[in-house]
């Protein structure tokens, strides 16, 4: 089957501008998590939704991020007010249901803030 | 709170080497560990993990990894590497409860044909 997908593949903005980024997880897959890969950093983690529910926010880095995910199914990524040091790789993974089941990655949007 | 650091960021060997990557996590409970692999412009997917039972835990394409919890470790092993093992290979740690997965910083291997 079909597996993550994540939209667009690459975004170019500006600096202060908003940019939202999708995520069509599994067909089925319960959970979903969103990370963050910068150059030379590792995965960091942003959020993790079980259903629609995100139980910690904590790990998004300010509070021009947020997301949502809506039917248990896609998600979406939204940065406002770009800075430069958004630039980044963003990931998403869907799991099946429980926290230790595979967590199946997407291809990533490469997000560049000029 | 949790943290995998994984020492080697570049690594190069020539095919048939053996190889073996660091990881050692950071947490005084119960962990899960993984190791993912990212192959040049494939998506991340699960190598190998461990939950409990046997340290000693096989993967796909020949690879292995032990947990060694005396010393927080969970090294990547191979006997002899491909040129198709190269790739970038990413530890990750999982608190028992906890749903926050914690990744190290990624090992880049080549080798070479």
């Amino acid at each position: 089957g079909a597996g993550v997908s994540q939209s667009p593949s690459n975004k170019v903005t500006e600096k202060g501008k908003d940019v939202e980024l999708r995520c069509d997880p599994i067909s089925g897959h319960t959970a979903l998590y969103w990370y963050r890969q910068s150059l030379g950093q590792g995965l960091e983690f942003l959020i993790y939704f079980q259903g629609n529910s995100a139980p910690d926010k904590s790990g998004l880095p300010s509070d021009r991020f947020s997301a949502e995910r809506t039917g248990g199914s896609v998600s979406t990524l939204t940065i406002q007010r770009t800075q430069q040091e958004d630039s980044a790789v963003y990931l998403c993974a869907s799991q099946r249901a429980g926290v230790s089941d595979t967590q199946y990655f997407g291809p990533g949007t490469r997000l560049t803030v000029l | 709170a949790q943290s995998v650091s994984q020492h080697n960021h570049h690594v190069i060997l020539s095919e048939a080497a053996s190889l073996e990557l660091g990881c050692n996590y950071s947490y005084g409970g119960t962990v899960n560990l993984f190791w993912y692999v990212q192959y040049p412009g494939q998506h991340l997917q699960l190598l190998l993990k461990y939950f409990s039972g046997d340290p000693l835990v096989k993967g796909i394409k020949g690879f292995e990894a032990e947990f060694i919890k005396s010393k927080f470790s969970f090294n990547l092993r191979k006997p002899s590497v491909q040129w198709s093992d190269t790739a970038e290979y990413f530890c990750g740690s999982l608190a028992s409860g906890t749903y926050k997965y914690i990744f190290g910083t990624g090992t880049r291997l080549k080798v070479l044909a």
